[in-house]
């Protein structure tokens, strides 16, 4: 079975601050494909990231980073100096590759103070 | 090109009634989906579609049906709508053949309160 876990409900932080949102996944396919997607409070959800098993090169986009640890089947998301534009609910997924079904976490609400 | 477009944004029913969610992409894309996300959860795939005329179930079917007449258009219907119906509504796409291997395109999502 599949199951991505993001254990952080909210996190509070103030602007400026580093952050990082965990993302523990589970799965016994040996391709498959992870992704972060943000939902501001505008509703919509907007891919950041896609990222698959056999690449385990952290990336670095501007301020956001991503840690890929196949040894510990996580794929978390770093903001660095945080701005209050990056308030959002951001959620991480899996993807076996050859299925047509991604498994959501159940988020993590980001919430950066002026 | 608009990407993935839904209407409505919002709609309220009373118990028992019955509507279409209607979900249109632009991109090619072959394959859809339907979600649904209650306050404060993640998504839960309610249907899925490989292209047109193959539609499968996903997660929480019950209470939805769909089709796909066309490579463009997903439509999501609610028959007999209940209170554990209200959520809010995302449509998807996603292109290729790989299947999950890559990212999918949401649209705005529709709000739905059934009281």
């Amino acid at each position: 079975a599949q199951k991505v876990t993001q254990a952080q409900t909210e996190i509070s932080v103030v602007e400026k601050e580093d952050v990082t949102l965990d993302c523990v996944y589970e799965t016994r396919d040996t391709t498959y494909y992870l992704f972060w997607y943000k939902q501001p409070p505008s509703g919509e959800l907007v891919f950041l990231i896609r990222r698959n098993s056999f690449d385990e090169q952290n990336e670095i986009s501007g301020r956001y980073s991503w840690n890929f640890q196949k040894s510990t089947s996580s794929f978390n998301f770093t903001i660095t100096a945080s701005q209050v534009v990056d308030s959002a609910v951001y959620f991480c997924a899996l993807s076996a590759s050859g299925t047509y079904k991604y498994i959501f976490g159940t988020g993590t609400r980001l919430k950066v103070l002026a | 090109n608009a990407g993935v477009t839904q209407t409505p944004k919002f709609r309220i029913l009373k118990i028992g009634q019955s509507m279409t969610l209607q979900c249109t992409q632009d991109m090619n894309h072959n394959y859809m989906y339907w979600y649904r996300q209650d306050p404060g959860m993640g998504l839960k795939l309610i249907y899925y579609s490989v292209g047109a005329g193959i539609t499968d179930k996903g997660e929480v079917p019950n209470g939805y049906n769909v089709s796909r007449s066309t490579t463009e258009d997903f439509p999501l219907r609610l028959e007999l709508a209940a209170p554990s119906q209200t959520s809010v509504y995302f449509c998807a796409s996603s292109p290729g053949l790989a299947g999950g291997s890559y990212e999918q395109y949401f649209g705005p999502g529709t709000r739905l309160t059934v009281t």
